[in-house]
């Protein structure tokens, strides 16, 4: 069965530290790497997504970088804050598939 | 305000007996989908559907049914062959045909099996 094994499970960072998520994939069709954003009793929200033509996608603290050959992506948060606190998820195969989830603790 | 709604947000059940969650969306979506949410586990598929009338099974569709009739619509009924209902149930909806793209989550409904 096709699987995203993210990692870490939890991850505790100071604030304005970098907190780094990783994602790895199975299957090379898979052409969109989306990362979810979810709060507690809430819905996932998308957070910011990469396609496999490029290497790296920046959207203000929020990077991904895909690694194709190596067949992982990961989460770069730069300058966590308190507020990035949250779960959060990659996920694959037209987001059919999804990773069992990261828990960030940002400590003030 | 174009999303999803998702009723009840809070049920509970007793052993045996069927229950039906709610999912309408106003974003002019083809695609709809529900996942089940457990502590600690990431999202796991139950059923999606691309278009009206058709759906697909997921990795754990076993004592769960749905039905597309509208577009808008998109009803999650799990039954009582289901056998650890308790969980956090979440729809979603999305473009499809095209490339990937986001999919827009409703605020979930959390189901308690008594």
């Amino acid at each position: 069965q096709q699987q995203v094994k993210q990692s870490p499970q939890s991850l505790i960072v100071q604030k304005g530290g970098i907190s780094i998520i990783n994602c790895a994939y199975e299957n090379t069709a898979f052409d969109y790497f989306p990362w979810y954003q979810q709060f507690p009793g809430k819905g996932p929200a998308l957070l910011i997504a990469i396609r496999p033509d490029v290497s790296e996608k920046k959207e203000g603290r929020f990077t991904i970088s895909f690694n194709k050959s190596a067949k992982q992506f990961s989460l770069h948060i730069m300058d966590s804050q308190p507020g990035d606190s949250a779960t959060y998820f990659c996920a694959g195969n037209y987001q059919l598939i999804w990773g069992a989830g990261t828990k960030l603790i940002i400590k003030p | 305000d174009g999303g999803i709604t998702q009723s009840p947000k809070y049920l509970f059940r007793k052993e045996g007996q069927n229950v039906t969650l709610s999912c309408e969306q106003n974003l002019n979506h083809d695609a709809m989908y529900w996942y089940r949410q457990d502590p600690g586990q990431g999202l796991r598929l139950i059923y999606y559907s691309q278009i009206v009338n058709d759906f697909q099974k997921g990795d754990i569709a076993e004592g769960y049914s749905v039905s597309r009739e509208k577009k808008e619509s998109f009803p999650l009924t799990v039954t009582s062959a289901q056998k650890n209902p308790t969980a956090f149930y979440l729809c979603a909806s999305s473009i499809w045909g095209q490339d990937p793209g986001e999919l827009f989550f409703g605020e979930g409904s959390r189901l308690t099996v008594l």
